[in-house]
């Protein structure tokens, strides 16, 4: 089955602070995620993706960590920043579907100062 | 990464009329792009799977023939709306992949319908 959000969750992070996003995925069959950050009124922008045979992947400020077993995906944010006020998704795609993603539900993070 | 352009970015048209969005992988060639729909506050719901060359792929409960896509070479995708009414507003995106993995987005375009 496909997860899709009717409403988006909220995450409030003081600047400075690091934020953690988590994302329940749908089908064990997934072997690729992505992490997407969506800006108002803008496509959204990838961030960050890991393959399913890995569990942790870094890149600047960000990490991502999967857990097949309960079928998880979590994005952290080290020293959150006011740029960094978005909604962000978390994606899944399956090899032979050719790149067809499934979205997550999404979280509205805002930063404060 | 890969670049995207889509457009126009925002749109405003009358009631009955009909609405053309592009879609252009612009350095690479994508063999398939996908149009999606997003309502405010929502996630993104996939539409289609457009293959260059092919028909589209259409998801449960969306009208073909409202949405008339249009795969004509590697690089682009057009996304017909056609008679459109108020219920069609919407924020539609496309996104375009070379190798199946990675997806990339266009910049979206606000319809808005009166």
């Amino acid at each position: 089955g496909e997860s899709v959000g009717l409403h988006l969750p909220t995450l409030s992070v003081q600047e400075g602070d690091n934020s953690i996003i988590n994302c329940a995925y749908s089908n064990s069959a997934s072997d690729y995620f992505i992490w997407y950050k969506q800006e108002s009124g803008k496509g959204p922008q990838f961030i960050i993706d890991i393959r399913s045979n890995m569990d942790k992947r870094q890149g600047q400020r960000v990490t991502v960590l999967l857990n097949k077993t309960v079928k998880h995906l979590s994005l952290q944010i080290a020293a959150t920043q006011p740029g960094d006020s978005a909604v962000y998704f978390c994606a899944e795609i399956k090899t032979d579907s050719w790149g067809k993603l499934q979205f997550g539900a999404g979280t509205q993070v805002v930063v404060t100062p | 990464g890969a670049v995207v352009s889509q457009h126009p970015s925002r749109v405003i048209c009358k009631s009955g009329t009909s609405v053309k969005i592009e879609c252009r992988s612009l350095d690479f060639q994508a063999t398939t792009m996908f149009w999606y729909r997003q309502f405010p506050k929502q996630s993104l719901m996939l539409m289609a799977t457009s293959n260059e060359g092919s028909k589209a792929t259409y998801e449960q409960g969306v009208e073909k023939d409202k949405f008339l896509i249009n795969h004509a070479s590697l690089t682009l995708s057009t996304l017909t709306v056609t008679s459109a009414h108020p219920e069609d507003s919407s924020f539609y995106i496309c996104s375009a992949t070379e190798q199946g993995w990675s997806a990339f987005f266009g910049q979206g375009t606000r319809l808005t319908v009166v």
